[in-house]
């Protein structure tokens, strides 16, 4: 089974706090991909990474910081310096096996206050 | 300069109605996907098309009906609308490699369906 579980619902901290998501995902392949995605109040999904799970390389991109664990089956996401902008829902998603679909979580919905 | 666009943005309607909604993606993409937001957040796929072949269809009632007149466009039509069918609609693309590789995919902003 495919299963991708967002255990934070909601996350609310003061602003320049560093706040972590945590994403746990589930699935019998050795080849899969997973991602994270912003959805802002505006209500688009924003890509924001995407990995392989050959690749177990950590990732940061300016305040954002990815950690992918295989042997924890998780892929936690970290703003460092939290900026009111980050107030959106937070949604991991895991693609496996041949299937040609995202399997997302339930999201956590991060507020920053100023 | 678009990737993926949808219309309308906003759709109200009345139980019963029939309506479709569109999508179109410029990022020469050969597979697109209908997903559904519910009201708490939850996403999940409802179909996909590759080469405007159907490839997925998650036991989606029989009122949805998507169509693909070309790699670029993804249509939703919805028969007989009900009170559940409100939700938001994401279309999305991405690039499929013969390789096996997984690309990303790419969301449109979303229609918002609200049945009354």
């Amino acid at each position: 089974a495919q299963k991708v579980t967002q255990a934070q619902t909601e996350i609310s901290v003061v602003e320049k706090e560093d706040v972590t998501l945590d994403c746990v995902y589930e699935t019998r392949d050795t080849t899969y991909y997973l991602f994270w995605y912003k959805q802002p109040p505006s209500g688009e999904l924003v890509f924001l990474i995407r990995r392989n799970s050959f690749d177990e390389q950590n990732e940061i991109s300016g305040r954002y910081s990815w950690n992918f664990q295989k042997s924890t089956s998780s892929f936690n996401f970290t703003i460092t310096a939290s900026q009111v902008v980050d107030s959106a829902v937070y949604f991991c998603a895991l693609r496996s096996g041949g299937y040609n679909k995202l399997i997302f979580g339930a999201g956590t919905r991060l507020a920053v206050h100023p | 300069d678009t990737a993926v666009s949808q219309t309308p943005k906003y759709l109200v309607t009345q139980m019963g109605n029939d309506k479709s909604i569109k999508c179109e993606q410029n990022l020469g993409h050969d597979t697109m996907y209908w997903y559904k937001q519910d009201s708490k957040k939850f996403l999940k796929i409802m179909f996909s098309y590759n080469n405007k072949e159907l490839i997925i269809n998650e036991t989606v009632p029989n009122r949805f009906s998507p169509k693909s007149p070309d790699k670029a466009h993804l249509n939703l039509h919805i028969n007989s609308l009900e009170l559940g069918d409100s939700a938001v609609y994401f279309c999305a693309s991405s690039q499929e490699r013969a390789s096996g590789w997984k690309e990303t995919q790419y969301f449109g902003p979303g229609t918002r369906l609200l049945v009354l």
